[in-house]
């Protein structure tokens, strides 16, 4: 069975100041992993996923999230936070057998709060 | 645009009533989900379909079902036996069947009990 950590329930940080979010993941096989985005009272916003190409990914808005095998991680980064970062962030994990149907099992979520 | 459209944004439901959620999209995906959120504890899934007229089981069915009787169409139904449903509903839905295509979202529905 897959699960998903989220390291951390909210993070706040200074408007400028890096972005760093800590997703987890456990996988009997190479997963293929996403980062998700919720604004209040709306649905979720793709911002990146690592399918077993480049282990550097970069997505929208100029987050970017590094595979690491070796610790099972998948953290998501941001140079220079921006007041419009504040949200909630999935990181989401996908078994790439066949028979997952692209099932995913979601962490619990990591609030970011930015401050002026 | 293509995209999902959920409605209603938000639904009351009394005791001992059944309430749909309905979920068209108009991307032409095979695939749709859906999911349950509450605070803390990410998303779960309820149940997904990948073709018309088939459908299985996610991790918490227990108290709602669905029907997939067109390809555009995902409804869900809460049942009273669902004792605690108040919650945020999302939809998602995918192309393919390949895993590492993203699935992408509705605005969600919030329910609520009366």
């Amino acid at each position: 069975a897959q699960s998903v950590t989220q390291l951390g329930s909210h993070v706040s940080v200074s408007e400028g100041a890096l972005v760093l979010l800590r997703c987890n993941y456990s996988s009997s096989v190479p997963p293929y992993l996403f980062w998700y985005v919720q604004y209040p009272n709306q649905g979720l916003q793709l911002l990146l996923k690592y399918t077993s190409a480049a282990t550097l990914v970069k997505g929208i808005n100029g987050f970017e999230a590094e595979f690491k095998k070796s610790e099972t991680s998948f953290h998501l980064t941001k140079p220079s936070a921006h007041m419009s970062d504040a949200a909630e962030y999935f990181c989401a994990v996908s078994d790439p057998g066949g028979t997952s149907y692209g099932k995913l099992t979601f962490g619990q979520g990591t609030i970011l709060t930015v401050h002026p | 645009d293509g995209g999902i459209t959920q409605s209603p944004k938000y639904l009351f439901r009394k005791e001992g009533q059944n309430v749909t959620l309905s979920c068209e999209q108009n991307l032409n995906h095979d695939a749709m989900y859906w999911y349950r959120q509450d605070p803390g504890q990410g998303l779960r899934l309820i149940y997904y379909s990948q073709i018309v007229n088939d459908f299985q089981k996610g991790d918490i069915a227990e108290g709602y079902s669905v029907s997939r009787e067109k390809k555009e169409s995902f409804p869900l139904t809460v049942t009273s036996a669902q004792k605690n449903p108040t919650a945020f509903y999302l939809c998602a839905s995918k192309d393919g069947t390949s895993s590492n295509q993203p699935q992408h979202f509705g605005d969600g529905t919030r329910l609520s009990i009366l």
